[in-house]
């Protein structure tokens, strides 16, 4: 079945500097959408990107959908503690479910 | 916007007993719901997609016997787990496609199942 690769697993930063994760799929994402879960909480949805080479921004946050809707990725400048949390993408084809990557842990010290 | 409740958001119980967490759609219909479980420091895994007025699909290496869906309505999904065993003590979270275009996907908070 489909797969959605996110790397790295883990990142741990110190606080002011940047952080990226990556997710890419063997086959075409339809919309890959981008979570946040808070440790102990649920993932919090950010954003859904639909279209081919769609960048979109979020205060800090730059979200970008490859050329060949098969990867992207998450940017977050100058991070901040308070963007310490697990980032998952997810493929949103419609009428299924939700296909998450394994997500990329955030840790950052101040 | 849509609404999606999960209840209860903590529980205990007794190896051997079953639990029932349900999932509500609380401001739209929702004919599909999806279940989710996820272990600590793991990933969402798909568990069974929750059809309304039909059998649950479930995904491979999911025990349709032991995690049992009713979607009886169109608002409300339940998963029960039968006969828990510690092993099953994890995160289910529900979500639910929102609108016409089913591109919306609206998450409960989750339920945190601790098996003693």
């Amino acid at each position: 079945g489909q797969q959605v690769m996110q790397i790295p697993q883990y990142q741990h930063v110190q606080e002011g500097e940047d952080f990226t994760t990556y997710c890419n799929s063997s086959t075409t994402l339809s919309n890959i959408q981008w979570y946040k879960q808070r440790p102990g909480g649920h993932p919090v949805f950010l954003i859904q990107l639909v279209k081919s080479g769609e960048v979109k921004k979020q205060k800090r946050l730059t979200f970008q959908f490859g050329e060949a809707k098969k990867n992207s990725s998450l940017h977050i400048t100058a991070t901040q503690t308070t963007d310490v949390g697990t980032y998952f993408c997810a493929d949103n084809q419609a009428g299924t479910a939700l296909i998450f990557g394994k997500g990329t842990t955030l840790s950052v010290s101040s | 916007g849509a609404v999606v409740s999960q209840h209860p958001s903590w529980v205990i119980c007794k190896s051997g007993t079953s639990v029932k967490i349900e999932c509500r759609s609380l401001d739209f219909q929702a004919t599909t719901m999806f279940w989710y479980r996820q272990f600590p420091k793991q990933s969402l895994m798909l568990m069974a997609t929750s059809n309304e007025g039909s059998k649950a699909t479930y995904e491979q290496g999911v025990e349709k016997d032991k995690f049992l869906i009713n979607h009886a309505s169109l608002t409300l999904s339940t998963l029960t787990v039968t006969s828990a065993h510690p092993e099953d003590s994890s995160f289910y979270i529900c979500s639910a496609r929102g609108d016409s275009s089913g591109n919306t996907i609206y998450f409960g908070e989750g339920s945190w199942l601790t098996v003693v």
